[in-house]
């Protein structure tokens, strides 16, 4: 039983098409995040969601749109992909201010 | 929010004792330090958080002083596959943030 799960895997796109991850957990947490990962491997928080309400967002272009229909599920939606957007993009969640995150296997997204 | 400063990369040898800290000088109170280990092609796994003093669990130990300034990880006899890039990271109430990340490579 996979905990949290992202689909696609991978996803290539060109430039100023619109694409969607989804994500859900399995684990009954309150809390749900959506993390973008560089070449450099650094991980950068975009949005944090808690009883599918938005608490954080860290300045994330408008074209990148969060949407969680219930506490399971935390989907995102690219709008007008960029050549930047490339990355790889994580799902976690947690239970509300815990340290212990639990993270999905990642989408590897390339813009072409 | 901590921002935190880690090495880069550390090389080891297996059996051997690895120490990675990270410096995190402008830490709030009620902020937690935790670690994470990354393998690649897969998300982070939580390995150990910590307040103040030392934690100890199956996988690792965690000091962290009194001022509160810096953590050390230590990953006890280390094996080849224990390389990976581990992340010290802070938490303020929804706001998990990773630092740079050090890769530690175990050699046989």
């Amino acid at each position: 039983d996979t905990a949290v799960s992202q689909t696609p895997k991978y996803l290539v796109t060109q430039m100023g098409n619109d694409k969607s991850i989804k994500c859900e957990q399995n684990l009954g947490h309150d809390t749900m995040y959506w993390y973008k990962q560089d070449s450099k491997k650094f991980l950068k928080i975009m949005f944090s969601y808690n009883n599918k309400e938005l608490i954080i967002n860290e300045t994330v272009p408008n074209r990148f749109s969060p949407k969680s229909p219930d506490k399971a599920h935390l989907n995102l939606h690219i709008n007008s992909l960029e050549l930047g957007d490339s990355a790889v993009y994580f799902c976690a969640s947690s239970q509300p201010m815990t340290t212990e995150a639990f993270f999905g296997q990642g989408t590897r997204l390339t813009v072409v | 929010l901590a921002k935190t400063t880690q090495p880069i990369s550390m090389d080891s040898y297996e059996g051997q004792e690895v120490n990675i800290t990270c410096s995190h000088n402008n830490i709030a109170t009620n902020d937690y330090i935790t670690w994470y280990q990354q393998f690649p092609s897969q998300g982070p796994r939580f390995i150990i958080q910590g307040y103040k003093t030392k934690v100890t669990n199956e996988v690792a130990s965690l000091f962290i002083p009194a001022d509160r300034k810096s953590s050390t990880l230590s990953l006890p006899r280390v094996s080849l596959s224990d390389t990976a890039v581990y992340y010290c990271c802070s938490l303020n109430d929804y706001k998990l943030s990773f630092g740079a990340g050090t890769t530690v490579t175990v050699r046989a």
